[in-house]
């Protein structure tokens, strides 16, 4: 089966840059993505790596390594609307299906 | 363009009964998957339809169905509900695998069993 770790919880504040780890197991790897659920809210895709490097999508960044079956979410220049939780989700080969981590929950303040 | 539409927003069954959701996905997305999120839990794969078939099933008890129709709608079932089936059932659309877009989802069926 696939197993991903990430951080519960992260506070930071308003203006500042925060990285979200997340380690994961599995075999047959084919790409991690990571989602925004807001409170009571739909999950919304935020970005996806199936290969190593970085990702930038304005104020988020995603980066991947598979050697390490490690990846991370930075989300820079953070503002109060970024408090919500975030998480990542791998996706194996041949399989269309996405194995969630637990999710962390963001925290920003002013 | 439309979102994935789910309905009921909200549901309150009694354990013993049955009840079926219904999803809407993204014209276009052949794709639709299902997924159950409870606080203790996460977010846990149920099933994922493509052009009418089942492709992957999650490790669920076999109360929990699906179905898709040819205009990629799809429902799920839960019968014999439990306490324990009280959760937000969220459907997700996408093209299809292999492309990397993530999934659209809906907004969740938040069922209360009681």
């Amino acid at each position: 089966g696939q197993s991903l770790e990430q951080p519960s919880e992260v506070t930071a504040v308003e203006g500042a840059i925060v990285q979200i780890n997340c380690t994961y197991q599995t075999s047959g790897f084919y790409g991690l993505s990571w989602y925004q659920q807001h409170d009571g809210g739909a999950p919304t895709f935020l970005s996806y790596n199936a290969l190593d490097g970085l990702e930038e999508t304005g104020r988020f960044s995603s980066f991947l390594s598979r050697s390490d079956s490690y990846g991370y979410l930075l989300l820079q220049e953070l503002q109060m609307k970024d408090s919500a939780s975030y998480f990542c989700a791998v996706e194996i080969s041949g399989y269309s299906t996405l194995t969630f981590g637990k999710g962390t929950m963001l925290l920003v303040s002013p | 363009k439309a979102g994935v539409t789910q309905t009921p927003r909200y549901l309150i069954k009694t354990r013993g009964q049955q009840v079926t959701l219904s999803c809407s996905p993204i014209s276009g997305h052949r794709s639709v998957s299902w997924y159950q999120q409870t606080p203790g839990q996460g977010l846990q794969f149920l099933f994922e339809y493509f052009s009418e078939t089942q492709r992957n099933k999650g490790n669920f008890p076999g109360r929990f169905s699906g179905r898709q129709f040819s205009n990629s709608r799809s429902e799920m079932n839960v019968s014999t509900l439990e306490l324990g089936d009280s959760a937000l059932y969220l459907c997700a659309s996408r093209l299809d695998r292999g492309l990397n877009y993530g999934y659209t989802f809906g907004s969740g069926t938040r069922l209360t069993v009681v």
